[in-house]
C-alpha cells in the first residue's frame, strides 16, 4: 500500500502561537489529501480537502482563516493551525489518494497522526 | 439520520472466535467500501475494500457486501488479543472525487 508521513508526530505549544504540520506522500502522488481531527474516543472529523494548486475545501463548522491549507505539490500538503487555543489540542491525521489516471482513486491512505498539545 | 452507522461497543470476544462488525449506510449509490483499524492512540490502517456483493476473504478478514441491505460486515476468524482496536467503516459513493463517510467504529475487545 502507499505511505503517507506526517510531521511532526506530537508537538507541544503555548496559547496564541501557530503550528504547521506537514503531510507526506512518499511513494505516490497525491492529487488530493484530507486533513482530519480526532478528539479522545471521538471519531474521525473531516476538517478539509486539499487539492494540488488550488484553494482547500473546508467542511462546515471549520474555520479558514485559523486552519490554513497549502497543497503546493502532489506529495506535500500544510496545516498550519493559526494562534492556537488549547481547544485546539487534538489528534490531527492526514489522508492522500491518487486521482490521476491509473492511480488508486478509491482508496485512502492514512498518515500516522500529528498529536498537537497547545498548553 | 446518520450516513454509516456502527455499534460502538464494546464488542468483547474470547480469543479464538470469530468476531462480527457490521455496519449500515444510507446513500444507495455508494459504490467502495472499506474496513480500517485504529489501535488506540493511533491513525487508521487499512484493512479491506470491497465493491462488489458478497464475500471477500483475505487471511483472518472476511468482508461481507449487500448492497440490497445496504449492509457490511467484517467477520475476523480466530481472533486474537492484538485484534483489539477500533474498527471503522468507510463508505463512498460512485466516481472518483467522492468523499469517503466514515462510521464512528466498533470497538472490539479481544479476551485472552
Amino acid at each position: 500500500g502507499a505511505v503517507v508521513s506526517q510531521h511532526p508526530s506530537r508537538v507541544i505549544c503555548k496559547s496564541g502561537t501557530s503550528v504547521k504540520i506537514e503531510c507526506r506522500s512518499l511513494d505516490f502522488q497525491a492529487t488530493t489529501m484530507f486533513w482530519y481531527r480526532q478528539f479522545p474516543k471521538q471519531s474521525l472529523m473531516l476538517m478539509a480537502t486539499s487539492n494540488e494548486g488550488s484553494k482547500a475545501t473546508y467542511e462546515q463548522g471549520v474555520e479558514k482563516d485559523k486552519f490554513l491549507i497549502n497543497h503546493a505539490s502532489l506529495t506535500l500538503s500544510t496545516l498550519t493551525v493559526t494562534s492556537a487555543h488549547p481547544e485546539d489540542s487534538s489528534f490531527y491525521i492526514c489522508s492522500a489518494r491518487d486521482f490521476r489516471a491509473g492511480g488508486d482513486a478509491e482508496t485512502q491512505y492514512f498518515g500516522p497522526g500529528t498529536r498537537l498539545l497547545v498548553l | 439520520q446518520k450516513e454509516v452507522e456502527q455499534n460502538s461497543g464494546p464488542l468483547s470476544v474470547p480469543e479464538g472466535a470469530i468476531a462480527s462488525l457490521n455496519c449500515t449506510y444510507s446513500d444507495r449509490v455508494s459504490q467502495s467500501f472499506f474496513w480500517y483499524r485504529q489501535y488506540s492512540g493511533k491513525s487508521p490502517e487499512l484493512i479491506m475494500s470491497i465493491y462488489s456483493n458478497g464475500d471477500k476473504e483475505d487471511g483472518r478478514f472476511t468482508a461481507q457486501l449487500n448492497k440490497a441491505s445496504q449492509y457490511v460486515s467484517l467477520l475476523i476468524r480466530d481472533s486474537q488479543p492484538s485484534d483489539s482496536a477500533t474498527y471503522l467503516c468507510a463508505v463512498k459513493g460512485s466516481g472518483g472525487y467522492q468523499k469517503v463517510t466514515f462510521g464512528t467504529g466498533t470497538k472490539l475487545q479481544v479476551i485472552p
